[in-house]
């Protein structure tokens, strides 16, 4: 069964440093998503990018954060000059339409991320 | 703006007792409404979802009805078992994540 994958599933960083995140979204899913869940607190939309350009964010993504997607199969969230507050379980998604359109997301295990 | 309200956990229950967990939400428009659940050590998982008024989504025993009336759509298992123990998550469009309902059920 086809599935959302990401990499690495834990990654320590010390504050100030960038750190990337990996996914690589089903492969004929067009729509794909980062949403943050800092421990013990909800899940948290962070932005969607469809066609290569980023269609909506969060207040959250600011401009310590980018996307990319740099290739046909990976989706990339870059985060320059980590703080501690950025440390949460990142989640990446896909699916095939745009989520107003009801359509399902499949979501990635996570990637785990502390700040020290 | 788009808002989900869940019950607050942790809901402790014994095994094979009965399950409600209430969500309720706010939005334009008609969205789809999901439940996710997230086992210990795990990422989200679709449980099971509805995308218009009166459908009731089932997965694994539990089912939901989104009601349009009373804006909900609370999450229901007749017979909890231990491996139900997690967190659920009540969700809009898969945009809106309520903030999770811990469940424990015990042997």
């Amino acid at each position: 069964e086809p599935e959302v994958t990401q990499t690495p599933s834990h990654q320590v960083t010390q504050m100030g440093q960038e750190v990337i995140l990996r996914c690589v979204p089903i492969s004929n899913h067009l729509y794909f998503y980062w949403y943050r869940q800092i421990l013990g607190q909800k899940v948290e939309f962070l932005v969607s990018f469809y066609n290569n350009e980023i269609s909506e964010k969060s207040e959250i993504f600011d401009d310590q954060f980018s996307v990319e997607r740099p290739d046909g199969s990976n989706f990339t969230l870059k985060i320059r000059s980590t703080k501690l507050e950025d440390s949460a379980m990142y989640f990446c998604a896909s699916s095939v339409q745009g989520l107003r359109v009801n359509t399902e997301a499949f979501f990635g295990q996570g990637t785990r991320l502390t700040v020290v | 703006g788009d808002s989900v309200t869940q019950m607050e956990g942790p809901v402790t229950l014994s095994e094979e007792a009965f399950l409600t967990i209430n969500c309720t939400y706010t939005a334009t428009g008609y969205p789809s409404l999901f439940w996710y659940v997230q086992y210990p050590g795990e990422g989200l998982q679709l449980l099971l979802k509805a995308t218009k008024a009166d459908d009731k989504g089932s997965n694994k025993g539990f089912e939901a009805t989104y009601r349009k009336e009373t804006t909900s759509f609370h999450l229901e298992k007749g017979s909890v078992q231990v491996s139900d123990s997690a967190v659920y998550f009540c969700a809009l469009s898969d945009r809106v994540f309520g903030p999770g309902t811990r469940l424990s059920v015990l042997p």
